[in-house]
C-alpha cells in the first residue's frame, strides 16, 4: 500500500518564528489532507490539496503531484499552533474506497 | 455549518463488555468512514460506508461491527472489549462522487477508555 513519510517528527519553534513541514508520498494520490491535531485531540481539517497550493491566514500548502510530495508553511507562529500535524493521503476513487493513510505526523511545540 | 457528529464523546468500559459509538454525518454526506487512534499512534482506517452499503474495510477486529442506516448515521459496535481497544475512535464524513475525491470531514471523536 502506499506510504506516507513525515519530516521532521518534532520541532520546538519560538513565537514569531516560520516553518516548514514535509510529506512524502510513495505513489500517485487524488486526495491529500493536511490536519492539525489539537491537545484535545481534535482533528481540524487544514487543507484539502491533491496538487497546487492554497493559502489561509498564516498557513499555506503546496503540493508537486508529480514529485509525490507536499509542504505545509507555518509563518509567524503562535503557541496555539502547537500540535500535531498530520499529512494523509488516498488514491481511491469515486465513492467506493477512499480511505485516507495517516503519515505519523510532526509534532509542533510553539514557546512563548 | 454543521459538522460531524460523535456520540459519546467519552466512554468508560470495563474489559469484556460492549460498548456502542455513533456518527451524525453532515447533511447530504452520503459517506462515513471510522478510523481508531491509539495512544500516540496516528489515525488507523476502520471500515467505510457509502450509500448504507459497506465499501472498504480495514484492520477491524472481528469483534467490531458497523452499520449506516438509512438516515446515514453510523454506528460502530464494539464486543469483548479489551485494554488495547482504548483509544481516540474518529467518524469522518464526505461526498462520494463517482468522478471526484471529496474532503473528509473529521469528528471531534470518542475517547474510548477500557479498564
Amino acid at each position: 500500500g502506499i506510504q506516507v513519510e513525515q519530516s521532521p517528527p518534532d520541532l520546538i519553534l519560538q513565537e514569531g518564528a516560520n516553518s516548514t513541514l514535509r510529506c512524502n508520498f510513495s505513489d500517485s494520490v487524488n486526495n491529500l489532507q493536511w490536519f492539525h491535531q489539537n491537545p484535545w485531540g481534535q482533528l481540524i481539517n487544514l487543507f484539502y490539496i491533491p496538487s497546487g497550493t492554497k493559502q489561509n491566514g498564516r498557513l499555506s500548502a503546496t503540493t508537486v503531484a508529480t514529485e509525490r510530495y507536499s509542504l505545509l508553511y507555518i509563518s509567524s507562529s503562535q503557541t496555539t499552533d502547537s500540535g500535531v500535524y498530520f499529512c494523509a493521503v488516498s488514491s481511491g476513487w469515486g465513492g467506493a474506497t477512499n480511505k485516507l493513510i495517516f503519515g505519523t505526523g510532526t509534532l509542533l511545540a510553539v514557546q512563548p | 455549518a454543521a459538522g460531524v457528529i460523535q456520540s459519546p464523546r467519552h466512554l468508560i468500559k470495563e474489559k469484556r463488555e460492549t460498548a456502542t459509538l455513533k456518527c451524525y454525518p453532515i447533511p447530504r454526506h452520503d459517506t462515513v468512514y471510522w478510523y481508531q487512534q491509539g495512544p500516540g499512534q496516528d489515525p488507523q482506517f476502520l471500515i467505510s460506508f457509502y450509500e448504507k452499503m459497506q465499501s472498504d474495510k480495514g484492520s477491524i477486529p472481528d469483534r467490531f461491527s458497523a452499520q449506516q442506516f438509512s438516515d446515514y448515521h453510523s454506528e460502530l459496535n464494539m464486543s469483548s472489549l479489551e485494554l488495547g481497544d482504548s483509544a481516540l475512535y474518529f467518524c469522518a464524513s464526505s461526498l462520494g462522487r463517482t468522478t471526484i475525491q471529496e474532503t473528509q470531514y473529521f469528528g471531534p471523536g470518542t475517547r474510548l477508555l477500557v479498564l
